[in-house]
Parts: C-alpha cells; structure tokens; sequence
C-alpha cells in the first residue's frame, strides 16, 4: 500500500528563519504535488512536479523532487507570518500526506 | 467568477438521512474529484471522473455515490448518513488528470447528528 509521510508534523519557526518540509512516499511515483491550506479554507496548489530533479520555486518557497530517493522537500527561506498554514503533500495517486502545519511567529 | 463551486456550503443532518452535495466548475476542466478531509485534518481522495467516466474510485461505502450529468458537474449523493461521515467534503477538478494542477472548491462542512 502506498503510504506518505511529511515529517515534522508541527513546525513553530521565527520569522526570517529558514526550514524545510520533507515528504517520503513508499512506492514509485512521478509526479508530486505540494498545497497549502488556511485555517477554515480550501486547498491552493502550490506545485506541481513531474521529474526527478525537478524544482519549483515560487517567492519564499521552493519544492524539489527526487523520485529515487522517493523524497521532496519544500523549502522555507526568510519566513514571514503569512506563510503560516498547514502543507500538504500528495503523489500522483493522490495521496496526501498528514500535513505540516507551520506557525511562523515575530 | 468562481472557478470550483460547491453548495451547500454547511450541511447538519440526521443520521439516516440522504443528502446530495453539488459542485459544478467552470474552468473546462475534463477531470472533476472528491476529497474527504476528517476531523484530524487528513485528506482521501474519494472519486474521480473524466469527462464523466468513472477512473478512480477509491474504498469508499456503496453509500456514497457520485453523479456526473455533464463535465462541468460532479454531484455526491450519500445515502443513510452515519456520524462518521461528518468531515469537510471537497471538489476539485484539473485539466485532463495526474500531473494537472488541481483547483479546489470551497469545501462542504457536513456534520450529522
């Protein structure tokens, strides 16, 4: 059975700190998608990546793929409060992992 | 405009009620989803449809059943609801399937008492 997992699952960071999101999945899989999630709120893609190697970045955030080691990581660079959500992580079959919610504080 | 919508947006019910959820989009996608998130926060996918076939359909209770009269519709329709279906259903829809940016719509709180 495919499992995902993101560690850590509660992460309290400073602003301007950096930090990263790891997500490991169980079997082979292409393709991984990252989301945010407000509190109360739907989910918004943050990205989505096809290949091994792949990296995305987008403002403070930037994911990467490596489909041999069966990881990405989404990287945090300079937090600010308004990252503060939970991120998920899903694989092509669309299984997410727990979540990571991320509470950046002054 | 919005892009995934849902309705209703809240849902308290009885336990052994039949209740429908909607969502319809309007991006053109040809692939539409339904995600159930628990009370922890934890993400199932439940159903997937392309242009109105059925491709995935997870472990989900026969109760469930979704209904695609077009592709720019994706209904839930539950039947007999049981206090553990309470959750936050949800709609998605992407362009043609995996590797497609998915958008979300704005969820469907569904509590039974």
């Amino acid at each position: 059975e495919l499992k995902v997992e993101q560690n850590p699952l509660f992460l309290s960071m400073q602003e301007g700190k950096n930090y990263t999101i790891y997500c490991n999945y169980s079997t082979t899989s292409d393709r991984l998608y990252w989301y945010r999630q407000d509190p109360g709120k739907s989910l918004e893609s943050l990205f989505v990546l096809l290949s091994n190697g792949a990296v995305k970045q987008e403002g403070r955030l930037m994911a990467s793929l490596d489909t041999k080691a069966r990881l990405s990581t989404l990287h945090i660079t300079a937090a600010v409060h308004d990252l503060s959500a939970t991120y998920f992580c899903a694989v092509s079959e669309m299984r997410f992992g727990a979540g990571t919610r991320l509470t950046v504080k002054p | 405009d919005t892009a995934v919508s849902q309705t209703p947006k809240y849902l308290v019910t009885q336990m052994g009620n039949d209740k429908s959820i909607k969502c319809e989009q309007n991006l053109g996608h040809d692939t539409m989803y339904w995600y159930k998130q628990d009370s922890k926060k934890f993400l199932k996918i439940m159903f997937s449809y392309n242009n109105k076939e059925l491709i995935i359909n997870e472990t989900v209770p026969n109760r469930f059943s979704p209904k695609s009269p077009d592709k720019a519709h994706l209904n839930l329709h539950i039947n007999s609801l049981e206090l553990g279906d309470s959750a936050v259903y949800f709609c998605a829809s992407s362009q043609s399937g995996s590797g497609d940016t998915q958008y979300f719509g704005p969820g469907t709180r569904l509590t039974v008492l």
